[in-house]
């Protein structure tokens, strides 16, 4: 089945680390983009992070740039958000997407984590 | 960065009404752009990739047009399980930028 899983939710102090896995199956993981996308409870979509098929290309929002990296395995087929220096505003849904072609639309969801920050 | 402005920010409509969301970038964005649809406690799911391009296994009464700055999503006739909340979003360039959402609801 091709599909996108996520781990569980959790709950972390402000200024706390906490990574994020994607494991991916189904399909051919190192031919793809794979994105970050979070949503606060009750807002909208909000971009976080891509990182290419290999690796070599790799972008942040501005909103976590610094704290937050995204890296790959392929020979695991996994995708992973290490999240540094935790802020209440970082709360929300965390869904891993995978990226398509050209127009890079995200045509595979996770069904998302939550994580709260929260003392 | 590119902002993307969705309107109406909701809209009340019956089922088998023509429905119309519309989406402006803050520039140029050739046809970058994409729909999603999401349901309350789901993940987003594509709808039209390319401005105009239906995914594969969606309905064909979704449609969508646009290029440059202005876009259009239409629902010819609104069925039961299309309310939801639409996205679009482009991947012109980064960060791939959402719009705010439109609520599509009841009447």
């Amino acid at each position: 089945e091709v599909q996108l899983v996520q781990s569980g939710g959790v709950v972390v102090q402000p200024g706390g680390s906490l990574r994020l896995s994607c494991a991916a199956s189904g399909f051919t993981f190192d031919d793809f983009t794979m994105h970050w996308v979070r949503q606060a409870p009750g807002k909208g979509l909000e971009w976080v992070s891509l990182i290419s098929w290999d690796g070599g290309r790799i972008h942040h929002a501005d909103s976590v740039k610094g704290r937050f990296t995204i890296s790959r395995d392929n020979s695991k087929n996994s995708l992973y958000l290490q999240m540094n220096s935790l802020r209440t505003e970082d709360t929300a849904f965390y869904y891993c997407a995978k990226g398509r072609g050209a127009y890079d639309p995200f045509d595979l969801w996770g069904r998302g984590t939550l994580v709260t920050v929260s003392s | 960065d590119i902002q993307m402005t969705q309107s109406p920010s909701s809209l009340s409509a019956s089922v088998g009404d023509r429905v119309t969301i519309t989406c402006r970038a803050s520039q140029y964005i050739a046809s970058y752009l994409n729909w999603y649809q999401q349901k309350p406690g789901k993940a987003p799911k594509l709808l039209i990739f390319a401005a105009s391009s239906l995914e594969s296994g969606v309905p064909s009464r979704f449609s969508g047009s646009g290029s440059g700055t202005d876009f259009t999503l239409t629902i010819s006739s609104l069925q039961p399980e299309d309310f939801a909340t639409y996205y679009c979003q482009q991947s012109y360039s980064t960060p791939q930028t959402f719009g705010q959402g439109t609520k599509v609801e009841i009447k």
